[in-house]
């Protein structure tokens, strides 16, 4: 069991918005930048969010994250086929002093 | 183009070691902390080691502390990983994937195709 929690699945139709959520505690979250990644089947994971809310070059602007105490989120907006992915969130833990990802949620596209 | 290329994956034998290799390419390596994450069938992804530019700043997640030893060759942009006393909980796929910063380890902007690593006897 991760020390980072996410919902094991998320779902929404094309066009809306949603979101996923990522609950850790003070010595991960709280203390620390978290991270998105989205991973297409079959492929290797891919950095869509850094230090909260930054988005990498190429990332479209659909994608936001945000973090409040130890909770943070990624939303997506105007929700396309192709967002149908794998999503993890990561931070560092300084109590085990390394990262921790979440356990991914898996978001359907209806 | 930064690109991350791992190699040495297979069969491996309960209580054996493999080696795996990371070629890096594209950017300046010894600028940048590396990690390898590996991801079981089926199940999320699992970081498993860090190390920073240099070299000298290394951490291990508890699953595989004692087992494993991460190391680089900045000399020839090269990240390693040599892994003993290997269970079929070792199994997966294993990536190496670079880091936004010197330390910055959870944040990984890089990442290879994986090399996939099966443990059985």
């Amino acid at each position: 069991q991760s020390v980072v929690t996410q919902p094991p699945s998320a779902s929404g139709t094309p066009g809306q918005r949603v979101t996923i959520s990522c609950s850790g505690g003070r010595s991960n979250i709280e203390s620390n930048f978290v991270h998105w990644y989205q991973q297409l089947p079959g492929t290797a994971p891919k950095l869509l969010i850094y230090r909260n809310n930054q988005r990498p070059s190429g990332v479209p602007d659909r994608f936001s994250g945000s973090k409040s105490g130890t909770s943070a989120s990624l939303a997506i907006s105007g929700l396309r086929s192709e967002d149908e992915a794998d999503y993890y969130c990561a931070a560092w833990d300084d109590s085990l002093s390394g990262p921790v990802f979440g356990g991914g949620t898996k978001l359907t596209v209806l | 183009e930064v690109q991350l290329v791992e190699s040495g994956g297979g069969l491996g034998q309960p209580g054996g070691s493999l080696r795996l290799s990371c070629a890096a390419s594209g950017f300046t390596f010894n600028n940048y902390a590396m990690n390898w994450v590996r991801q079981a069938p089926g199940k999320g992804l699992e970081w498993i080691s860090g190390i920073g530019g240099s070299g000298n700043n290394i951490f291990y997640a508890d699953s595989v502390k004692g087992r494993f030893t991460v190391s680089r060759d900045n000399s020839k942009n090269r990240l390693y990983l040599q892994m003993t006393s290997l269970t079929a909980e070792d199994t997966a796929v294993y990536y190496c994937a670079k880091a936004l910063g010197m330390r910055e380890f959870p944040a990984m902007d890089v990442w290879g195709q994986g090399t996939t690593v099966t443990v059985s006897s």
